[in-house]
């Protein structure tokens, strides 16, 4: 079956510190992977994607690669702010239209001043 | 342009209670997405719906929850008979019909979340 699998939190981060969320995926097919950040009390926000092999998704200082290899897109930051403490869910869809995210556990992220 | 629009934002119901939780997908989106969060889990699929038609509905309980998008008005999941254990968040996304556009990614609303008393 298909189904994402995060590195389970919290992570707790001093502000400037690099940052580095695994997320590994099984899929059938060639999925696109997405990273979706929920900050405290709102919906799901989509902070990057990348929709094939070695595609490199990037949004505010965030960044994930597309490694088919290794069915990896581990999302990364070389400086979290205070303002980045979030939960952060790695996601995954066929490609086909209609089809429903695939969602990994989400991993809680608190950065500290 | 309006994003997906949940209301309410939050419920309160007592066990044995209806829910009504209420979806308006982005416009021009036919396609609709019902998600569920549990305290301290990620998303869960519930159902897929396009206008008058549920297509996939794996995620679904088989007993109290159901869900509809009709031709006009908003999409509707349905909770009868509301017990504790139906609190969470429930999230629904939007996106757009055309299979050019499939990775588009999805709009998610804001959330309604339901607590049962």
């Amino acid at each position: 079956g298909n189904s994402v699998t995060q590195m389970e939190g919290p992570v707790t981060l001093s502000e400037e510190a690099f940052l580095t969320i695994n997320c590994t995926y099984t899929a059938t097919g060639y999925p696109s992977l997405f990273w979706y950040v929920q900050y405290p009390g709102e919906g799901l926000q989509l902070l990057l994607k990348a929709t094939k092999a070695d595609d490199k998704g990037s949004n505010k200082g965030f960044e994930a690669t597309y490694r088919k290899e290794t069915t990896s897109f581990h999302l990364e930051k070389g400086s979290v702010q205070v303002s980045d403490s979030a939960v952060y869910f790695c996601a995954l869809t066929l490609n086909q239209a209609g089809t429903a995210l695939i969602f990994g556990k989400g991993t809680t992220l608190s950065v500290s001043s | 342009n309006a994003g997906v629009m949940q209301n309410p934002r939050h419920l309160v119901r007592r066990r044995g209670q209806e829910a009504r939780l209420r979806c308006s997908p982005m416009k021009g989106h036919s396609h609709v997405y019902w998600y569920r969060q549990l305290p301290e889990e990620g998303l869960k699929f519930m159902v897929y719906l396009q206008k008058e038609n549920i297509i996939d509905e794996s995620g679904m309980p088989k007993e109290r929850f159901s869900a509809e998008f009709p031709k006009e008005g908003p999409s509707i999941l349905r909770i009868q008979q509301v017990v504790r254990g139906d609190s969470a968040a429930y999230f629904c996304a939007s996106s757009p019909l055309s299979s050019s556009d499939v990775n588009y990614g999805y709009t998610f609303g804001s959330g309604t979340r339901l607590t049962v008393v």
